[in-house]
């Protein structure tokens, strides 16, 4: 079965820093990575994904994660925090063999100070 | 595509009435998720389907809860009777057959059992 860690259920970056979200995750066979973000009153909307091509993905909205299978990890980041990046964030895994269903970490909150 | 759509998007009802949730996923789509959302349990996969066949039902908290896929752009989400502790956000999601393809979300209904 898998599983996703996400440390760290709430962080604050002011305006202009990087942000820095991490996410571990557990799994027997390679898996598929993603990166979610939800606005509040929303649903989830794909940030990016990891599907064993490159192992630095890049998203929307200028963020990238990148794929250590040392590590089994899969941090998202940004260099520059803007307002609008305030929302809720997601790291997911899924499996092939387990159909496409996702396995979501707990979220990290972000709050982005002026 | 308009995307996923559900309906409704807020549902208030009383403790011991039944509440049907529904969603039409994006045309083409073969995967058909539901999940519950919660602040104390984050993100919970329900049940999901694949060609409208059920595959896997294990995260469906009781026999109150039940999930239909009559034909591919349509399914519903039963609940009978409602209890208070059923109240969270309630999302269907689809994705395609080829693994690693992302989940595309719906609105989310917000329901709420008093």
């Amino acid at each position: 079965a898998q599983s996703v860690t996400q440390l760290g259920s709430h962080v604050s970056v002011s305006e202009g820093a990087l942000v820095l979200l991490r996410c571990n995750y557990s799994s027997s066979v390679p898996p598929y990575l993603f990166w979610y973000v939800q606005y509040p009153n929303q649903g989830l909307q794909l940030l990016l994904k990891y599907t064993s091509a490159a192992t630095l993905v890049k998203g929307i909205n200028g963020f990238e994660a990148e794929f250590k299978k040392s590590e089994t990890s899969f941090h998202l980041t940004k260099p520059s925090a803007h307002m609008s990046d305030a929302a809720e964030y997601f790291c997911a895994v899924s499996l092939k063999a387990a159909g496409n269903k996702l396995t979501f970490g707990g979220g990290t909150r972000v709050l982005v100070k002026p | 595509d308009a995307g996923v759509i559900q309906s409704p998007r807020h549902e208030v009802t009383e403790m011991g009435q039944e509440v049907t949730l529904r969603c039409k996923p994006i045309s083409g789509h073969d995967y058909l998720f539901w999940y519950r959302q919660t602040m104390m349990r984050g993100l919970e996969l329900l049940i999901y389907f694949n060609n409208n066949v059920p595959i896997d039902d294990s995260g469906m908290p009781e026999d109150r809860f039940s999930a239909k896929m009559p034909n591919a752009s349509f399914s519903t989400l039963k609940i009978q009777p409602s209890e208070p502790r059923d109240s969270a956000v309630y999302f269907c999601a689809s994705s395609l057959t080829s693994g690693g393809t992302e989940a595309f979300f719906g609105q989310g209904t917000r329901l709420t059992v008093v």
